[in-house]
C-alpha cells in the first residue's frame, strides 16, 4: 500500500535553532515528491520539487533532500515567520493509475 | 509562481441550500483539477481529481450527487456542495496541476460553515 509519513508531527524550536524534518515514503512508481508550507486557514503553498535521489533544492532557509525511501526538509538558523505546518506529497504511478498522496504534516513552532 | 484563484474565502449557509465554490487557474491551464477537504489540524483529505471536459473521478467514500464537480474549461473548476447540512461544514480547498512541470498549485481554501 502507497504510505507517506512525516515525523515530527509536532516541533518547537528557539529561533536560529536548526533542524530537520522527515518525510517516509513506501510507493510504487516514484514520480515526484513535493513540499508545501501551510499556514493556518490557507491553501498550501509550493516550495519544491525533487524527481530523483541524491536531487537538493534551496530556497532561503530551507533546503530539501531526496533519498530512495525519504526526503528531509532542512531548516537552518530559523525565524518565527517560518512557523507553518510542513506537507511533503508524492506524485505516484499506481495500478489505479497516477495519485497524489499527501503525508499528515508537521506543525513547526518557532519561539523567538 | 502560478496563481490558482479560489472563492469564496468564506460561506455561511442554512442546512438544505446549495453552495458553489468556484476554483481558477489564473496564469496557466490547467487540464487536471483536485478538490480536497481539510479537518482542523489535519492533513489533506482528496476528494476528486477533475480532467477538463471529462467527469470527475471521485475518491471512496465521498458521495458524487453531494460534491458535484465541473470543470468545463482549462482555468475553471467548480465544486457545488448540494443541500449541505452541517457535517459538511469544513475546509475545501481546489488545486490546479500545471502539466509542464507536473506541480500542483493551491488556492487559498473556502471555509464552509453550515447552520
Amino acid at each position: 500500500e502507497d504510505q507517506v509519513t512525516q515525523s515530527p508531527e509536532a516541533l518547537r524550536l528557539q529561533e536560529g535553532e536548526s533542524s530537520s524534518l522527515n518525510c517516509s515514503y513506501t510507493v510504487s512508481g516514484l514520480r515526484g515528491l513535493f513540499w508545501y508550507r501551510q499556514d493556518p486557514g490557507k491553501g498550501p503553498e509550493f516550495l519544491f520539487t525533487l524527481y530523483s535521489a541524491g536531487e537538493e533544492k534551496e530556497k532561503e532557509r530551507l533546503k530539501a533532500t531526496l533519498t530512495k525511501k525519504e526526503s528531509f526538509l532542512h531548516i537552518t538558523a530559523p525565524k518565527p515567520e517560518d512557523s507553518a505546518t510542513y506537507l511533503c506529497a508524492v506524485h505516484l504511478f499506481n495500478n489505479y493509475g497516477q495519485n497524489f498522496v499527501f503525508g499528515p504534516g508537521t506543525r513547526l513552532s518557532v519561539l523567538p | 509562481g502560478a496563481v490558482v484563484s479560489q472563492h469564496p474565502s468564506r460561506v455561511i449557509c442554512k442546512s438544505g441550500t446549495s453552495v458553489k465554490i468556484e476554483c481558477r487557474s489564473l496564469d496557466f491551464q490547467a487540464t487536471t483539477m483536485f478538490w480536497y477537504r481539510q479537518f482542523p489540524k489535519k492533513s489533506l483529505m482528496l476528494m476528486a481529481t477533475s480532467n477538463e471536459g471529462s467527469k470527475a473521478t471521485y475518491e471512496q467514500g465521498v458521495e458524487k450527487d453531494k460534491f458535484l464537480i465541473n470543470h468545463a474549461s482549462l482555468t475553471l473548476s467548480t465544486l457545488t456542495v448540494t443541500s449541505a447540512h452541517p457535517e459538511d461544514s469544513s475546509f475545501y480547498i481546489c488545486s490546479a496541476r500545471e502539466a509542464r512541470r507536473d506541480i500542483q498549485y493551491f488556492g487559498a481554501g473556502t471555509r464552509l460553515s453550515v447552520l
